[in-house]
């Protein structure tokens, strides 16, 4: 049972290269999740996943994409990088949404990026 | 306002003594209260949650909720130094109940 799988763990790009992050669960949980984290930041949302079929902005969308693929994988893509999207990126599941939030997220090794 | 506030800078304790961290939210109506935990260079887990106002326990951690002022503590008992981490308050927004948001964190540096 591997959870949460990122790839890839690291990558350093050059501005203005573009880039997919993958991410893929075996929990069959409904929820997926892109954060990034930045020094004296704490983890911030860039992308959601309810459930299969949808995705919605976080708090930190702009410069960057995603695809819910199928229940198991969610992609987050970056069409331009751009120096200020260096960072860690944390992709993560939850399961069922329930009444009162998304209960416990499962959180991937991380994925850094590096744009130079 | 942000949605989550963690605004103590790193905690240094003896081995041995209790870490208390604070952590404020905005959302008046989150129902839901999450700590986790995060070693330097790994990703965060989760070691707590709490739904109900007063404590919850769970081996060396506590976590208190107080809706009324709208704050969730966690205390480290018996302080070791595996508990040096950083420590992240997380809360589902109530109009969006099926994400989380993150303070900041606190480090907690355990001193043998």
């Amino acid at each position: 049972n591997a959870g949460v799988t990122q790839t890839p763990k690291f990558q350093v790009l050059k501005t203005g290269q573009s880039m997919t992050l993958q991410c893929a669960q075996d929990m069959n949980h409904n929820s997926m999740y892109w954060y990034r984290q930045d020094p004296g930041m704490g983890l911030r949302l860039i992308y959601y996943s309810a459930s299969e079929g949808t995705t919605d902005k976080g708090e930190v969308p702009n410069g960057y994409n995603v695809s819910r693929l199928n229940k198991r994988e969610f992609s987050l893509r970056l069409e331009s990088a751009a120096p200020s999207q260096t960072s860690v990126y944390f992709c993560a599941s939850s399961k069922n949404r329930d009444t009162i939030g998304p209960g416990e997220l499962f959180f991937g090794e991380g994925s850094r990026l590096t744009v130079l | 306002q942000k949605e989550v506030e963690q605004n103590s800078g790193p905690l240094s304790v003896p081995e041995g003594a209790i870490a208390s961290l604070n952590c404020t939210y905005s959302d008046r109506g989150s129902q839901s209260f999450f700590w986790y935990r995060q070693y330097s260079g790994k990703s965060p887990e989760l070691i707590m949650f709490i739904y109900s106002n007063g404590d919850k326990e769970d081996g060396r951690f506590t976590a208190q909720l107080n809706k009324a002022s709208q704050y969730v503590s966690l205390l480290i008992r018996d302080s070791q130094p595996s508990d040096s981490a950083t420590y992240l308050c997380a809360v589902p927004p109530q109009s969006g109940n099926n994400r989380l948001a993150f303070g900041k964190g606190n480090q907690v540096v355990v001193i043998p």
